[in-house]
């Protein structure tokens, strides 16, 4: 069980908008810890995409965006593409483990 | 240009202990802030990070964890390697390392580049 929780898959058309939620609680999301988003394509590593809540990396494209409130984050996708589909995780830190922590991930299903 | 890349055995027996290395090019690991840590990933799994070690040596790991991992970093090498004792089936996954970095407080940074992981198996 992961202490942070993703929804396990999500769907969306092309050129739809699609939003993946990442709760946390008081001791990680909620204490002011920066939340970071990684892609991973199926049998490839993990790939960075956003960054303290909401910077995305140089050669992220725009599409993708972060937010954070409270106890929780979100990642937004706007005008879905097929290449999007992949496995997406939310990571932060937790103070109670003292440990790096990362969501169970959600799967991106491009219709 | 930030590459990493793992090596070490593909099969391992249980109880036996697990030795990764990490060679890394494109950045110092004597450079203040940086960073290299190990995540894992079991086979259609999530993401589990393991361990995590600072260019002072400090290091840090997973509390479910910290009595079997050892990370050490050998500088002049640009190698960080990670030891895993008492290998399980439980613990056949993908295993990466990633450089560590980022601005502000050690809690907030991420992990920017990742190797390509490398597929420990565990069996008899």
């Amino acid at each position: 069980q992961s202490v942070l929780t993703q929804p396990p898959s999500v769907s969306g058309a092309p050129g739809q908008r699609v939003t993946i939620s990442c709760t946390g609680s008081s001791s990680n999301i909620g204490a002011g810890y920066d939340v970071h988003w990684y892609q991973q394509v199926p049998g490839t590593a993990p790939k960075l995409l956003i960054y303290g809540n909401s910077n995305r990396p140089s050669g992220v494209p725009d599409r993708f965006s972060g937010s954070k409130s409270g106890t929780s984050a979100s990642l937004a996708i706007t005008g879905l593409q097929a290449e999007d589909e992949a496995d997406y995780y939310c990571q932060s830190y937790d103070s109670s483990l003292s440990a790096r922590v990362f969501g169970g991930g959600t799967k991106l299903t491009v219709l | 240009q930030i590459t990493l890349k793992e090596s070490g055995p593909t099969l391992v027996k249980p109880t036996q202990t697990l030795t990764l290395t990490c060679t890394f090019s494109g950045f110092s690991l004597s450079t203040s802030g940086v960073g290299v840590g190990w995540i894992r990933q079991p086979p259609g799994k999530a993401l589990e990070w393991l361990a995590l070690i600072y260019w002072d040596d400090d290091d840090y790991y997973s509390p479910s964890l910290k009595s079997r991992l050892t990370i050490t970093k050998d500088t002049s090498k640009n190698q960080v390697v990670l030891k895993m004792t008492s290998m399980d089936p439980v613990d056949t996954a993908t295993y990466y390392c990633a450089h560590y970095y980022g601005s502000g407080s050690y809690f907030n940074r991420h992990f920017d580049y990742w190797g390509q992981g490398t597929l420990v198996t565990v069996s008899s």
